[in-house]
């Protein structure tokens, strides 16, 4: 079966980088997410990456996927405290005909002054 | 991308008794996805539900537990049955967003007590 695996826990200060990592097995994943949960809320779909691509970029954001290694990461340039939350990295063979997202372990950042 | 109206929002319920939640989604789509999260815990897959068809349960869930509606392309419902202390959980409805993505309603947090 598929794993998909994150650290627990990460505390940057304001300001900093913090960089979210995941670990997956599944080599067929061709579609890998970053899910943002804050408290007591749903789950906010950040960014996607298809496993043709090395990196994307969006605004503070920046996505590397090294497919060798099934290593999936999240840039998060300038964090912010609006940042802190759980984030989950998630990975499907491809959209659609009936295949499930899954989910990683969840990484909470903690932003701190 | 599809907008899920997810509701209740939260819910405490006495042992023993059923909750329905329900998922209206702005957009018709094929399936929707029902997911647990249990505290502190990813997210675990449910059940997927079709239109005009019974819904497909992953392995440790069942429809007595878990009975599934789906009447016409925008809305389902999932009932927690019976419940029980162990039943407390964050619930999650799921739709296909695009060919790229899925998105999430804003959750149903239950208590059991």
């Amino acid at each position: 079966g598929e794993d998909v695996e994150q650290s627990l826990f990460l505390s940057v200060r304001e300001g900093d980088s913090s960089v979210i990592n995941c670990t997956y097995t599944d080599s067929s994943s061709t579609y890998l997410y970053w899910y943002k949960q804050e408290p007591g809320a749903g789950l906010q779909l950040l960014t996607y990456i298809f496993s043709n691509m090395d990196m994307k970029q969006d605004q503070r954001l920046t996505v590397l996927l090294n497919k060798k290694d099934k290593h999936l990461s999240l840039r998060i340039a300038d964090t912010q405290t609006g940042d802190s939350a759980i984030y989950f990295c998630a990975e499907i063979p491809f959209v659609g005909g009936g295949n499930k997202l899954t989910f990683g372990t969840g990484t909470q950042l903690k932003v701190e002054l | 991308s599809a907008v899920i109206s997810q509701k209740p929002s939260r819910d405490i319920c006495q042992r023993g008794t059923s909750l329905t939640i329900q998922c209206q989604v702005d957009s018709q789509v094929t399936m929707m996805f029902w997911y647990r999260q249990q505290p502190g815990q990813s997210l675990t897959l449910i059940a997927t539900a079709n239109q005009g068809s019974e819904a497909t349960y992953e392995s440790g869930f069942v429809i007595d537990k878990f009975p599934i509606s789906r009447p016409n392309l925008t809305f389902s419902t999932l009932t927690v049955s019976n419940m029980s202390p162990e039943d407390s959980s964050i619930y999650l409805c799921s739709v296909e967003a695009s060919n790229y993505g899925y998105t999430f309603g804003s959750g149903t947090r239950l208590t059991v007590v």
